[in-house]
């Protein structure tokens, strides 16, 4: 069966420390994102990609990057991990024939100390 | 004021109950509409979408009101599994865009 996944499913870091989350998916979707949830908020996007090669900023892009070499995956770099970063990062999928659904991975539970 | 705005709750309903809970929208360009699942420490997963005349799947009744912009979501006969968070999502006016409400908590007690 499709599923998308994220490793690691907890991580415990350093300020100033970089950290790379990944997301790897088998549905062969084109369009993928990053969120974060923070309690009080909604998911908020982070970055999103519409294809290999393709990356775009989403509303809390500060402080993160994304490279898509393949369709596969999309892995999410903090670049210097701050303590505000410390929350639930969820990577999605989606087709992009034009259905809206979004498929979740199971999060990653990231600590910046 | 917030793009997408839920009540919180908890909403603490028993078992068998009907309990129904709205979301508010603030851009009335907003083209669809959809209410996410999310159990505890799990990723949200698509409940139902919201179409314009209403729709019903099965317990769950998911309703738009473009004039007042809100949706609402009504559970029949709730079970236990119904336990959850309800998120609201609004699709904005680009193709990727979805606006995501910070989730109405609820628990059905027996």
């Amino acid at each position: 069966d499709a599923e998308i996944t994220q490793s690691p499913r907890h991580k415990i870091t350093e300020t100033g420390r970089q950290v790379t989350l990944a997301c790897h998916q088998t549905w062969n979707h084109n369009n993928m994102f990053w969120y974060r949830q923070d309690l009080g908020h909604g998911l908020r996007l982070i970055h999103y990609s519409y294809g290999v090669q393709d990356t775009n900023k989403g509303e809390v892009s500060d402080g993160y990057s994304v490279s898509r070499s393949n369709t596969e995956d999309l892995p999410l770099t903090l670049e210097s991990a701050a303590s505000s970063q410390t929350s639930v990062y969820f990577c999605a999928s989606r087709d992009s024939s034009g259905s809206n659904e979004q498929f979740f991975g199971p999060g990653t539970r990231l600590t910046v100390l | 004021r917030k793009e997408v705005e839920q009540d919180p709750g908890p909403f603490n309903v028993p078992e068998g109950a009907t309990v129904a809970f709205n979301c508010t929208y603030s851009n009335s360009a907003s083209q669809s509409f959809f209410w996410y699942r999310q159990d505890c420490r799990k990723e949200p997963k698509l409940l139902m979408s919201v179409y314009s005349s209403g729709n019903e799947d099965g317990r769950f009744t998911a309703q738009l009101n473009r004039a007042s912009q809100y949706i609402s979501l009504l559970i029949r006969d709730s079970k236990l599994s119904d336990s959850a968070t309800y998120l609201c999502v609004v699709k904005g006016d680009s193709n990727y865009q979805l606006i995501w409400g910070a989730g109405t908590k609820l628990i059905i007690k027996p």
